[in-house]
């Protein structure tokens, strides 16, 4: 079935370290992105990556990285700088579509909780 | 920006009955699109429902439609019949014209619907 995998679920990271979360979708799509979401803030954008070798900063790219070097992988590497991690992470992808006003909707992944210890 | 704005932090309806989510929308482009998702417990996001900018008719989904008043910018979600299985997160999202943020959709900050027995 094609779908977008993410893993692991739960992922728990120490203090001063860097840990990386995985996306793999195959659903032959251009686009991908990672969401970040806290209880009571909905979704915001951390990174998005419209082809292959090129991502763009979302609104709280501060202290994560990501690559795109495949088409089917966007993995996002959560960095000791980000102070804050602990939230719930959702990646996506899409069509590159025609336009804003299309009905290309976005795949979600199941997500992906980031503790603190 | 964009902005979306939900104002129902948590609403409830009793099963069989139908019950409106609100969305409005901040946007001064011509072009853009508002989809609504769902997120159970699981984390899981479900599309559900999209309307066009240019459509002139609501959208409608089986149980879902779209109040869709553009001169109002607002495009409030209405569930009919609802069901148990109806209780979860509902978010609205707006994709606006190319720009900072690609394709990629902009979320409010959700509702939380209860259905009750």
């Amino acid at each position: 079935d094609g779908g977008i995998t993410q893993s692991p679920k739960y992922l728990f990271r120490k203090e001063g370290q860097n840990v990386t979360l995985s996306c793999e979708q195959n659903l032959n799509h251009d686009a991908m992105y990672w969401y970040r979401q806290d209880p009571g803030q909905g979704l915001r954008l951390i990174y998005y990556s419209q082809i292959v070798n090129d991502f763009q900063k979302g609104d709280i790219a501060e202290g994560y990285s990501v690559s795109r070097e495949k088409k089917e992988s966007f993995p996002l590497t959560v960095t000791s700088a980000q102070k804050n991690p602990t939230a719930f992470y959702l990646c996506a992808s899409s069509p590159y579509g025609a336009g804003p006003a299309t009905n290309e909707k976005l795949f979600f992944g199941s997500g992906t909780q980031l503790s603190v210890l | 920006a964009q902005k979306i704005t939900q104002t129902q932090p948590g609403m409830f309806v009793q099963e069989k009955e139908a019950v409106t989510l609100d969305c409005t929308y901040d946007t001064s482009d011509q072009s853009y699109g508002l989809f609504w998702y769902k997120q159970p417990s699981s984390g899981e996001m479900i599309f559900l429902i999209y309307q066009g900018s240019y459509d002139e008719q609501n959208a409608t989904e089986g149980r879902y439609s779209l109040n869709f008043q553009k001169a109002r910018k607002s495009a409030n979600l209405v569930i009919s019949a609802s069901q148990l299985g109806d209780s979860a997160m509902y978010f609205c999202a707006m994709r606006g014209p190319l720009g900072d943020s690609g394709y990629a959709l902009n979320f409010g900050k959700g509702t939380s619907l209860l259905v009750t027995p």
